[in-house]
């Protein structure tokens, strides 16, 4: 079990663009749920946490405006990256967790997305 | 704030090797996970340690965790050739999960 689907696996678009990825845990209930970007060969960043039901976490230097996050259910999470440009290209990778903020269940990822903006 | 350090980077090994990574934490753990990253692949959730001292085995993989909740290794017998990869260790303290550098694993067959 726990399986995280993430969608789309690719994306490349123009600058300007919105782009939306979505985030799904397919055999359990995931109360918090995680966004992260991944350089390549580097480690993960977080970018944000989010709680089902309520406003995200951001990290530091994270902008909230420009990467927004809905978690609007158990199963599913949403991130938008607004207006999007060159230096937003990169691979952003979520996971979900069972447990709320204090939980120490492991997170599980999904696939990730591999955003190119040209 | 929290650091997680990571080394090495990068390790080169003949297949058949011992393979061995650390972890260190600027601040007291409650508890440890360590995660693997195939080239092309999101990471895997391997194991986590909770109690000082406490070593954990899979297979050809032993896990520990420091004395002092501070410190972790990962070591790898004999490697073969999946055990490529990026293995990250992630350090939970007051309330976030920090991840460190990663170490690649590359194996000569």
């Amino acid at each position: 079990g726990a399986v995280v689907s993430q969608h789309p696996s690719r994306v490349i678009c123009k600058s300007g663009t919105s782009v939306k990825i979505e985030c799904r845990s397919l055999d359990f209930q995931a109360t918090t749920m995680f966004w992260y970007r991944q350089f390549p060969k580097q480690s993960l960043m977080l970018m944000a946490t989010s709680n089902e039901g309520s406003k995200a976490t951001y990290e530091q230097g994270v902008e909230k405006d420009k990467f927004l996050i809905n978690h609007a259910s158990l199963t599913l999470s949403t991130l938008t990256v607004t207006s999007a440009h060159p230096e937003d290209s990169s691979f952003y990778i979520c996971s979900a967790r069972r447990g709320g903020l204090n939980s120490n269940q492991p997170q599980h990822f999904g696939d990730g997305t591999r955003l190119s903006i040209l | 704030g929290q650091q997680v350090m990571q080394i090495p980077q990068y390790q080169h090994v003949q297949e058949g090797e011992d393979f061995t990574t650390y972890c260190n934490s600027s601040t007291t753990l409650s508890n440890i996970q360590w995660y693997k990253q195939r080239p092309g692949g999101h990471p895997v959730f391997l194991i986590q340690l909770v109690k000082s001292g406490e070593v954990k085995k899979q297979k050809r993989l032993t896990f520990q965790f420091g004395e002092a909740k501070k410190n972790s290794s990962l070591h790898i017998t004999a490697t073969q050739t999946t055990d490529v990869g990026t293995y990250f260790c992630a350090g939970r303290g007051a309330q976030k999960l920090v991840f460190g550098q990663g170490t690649r694993l590359t194996i000569n067959p």
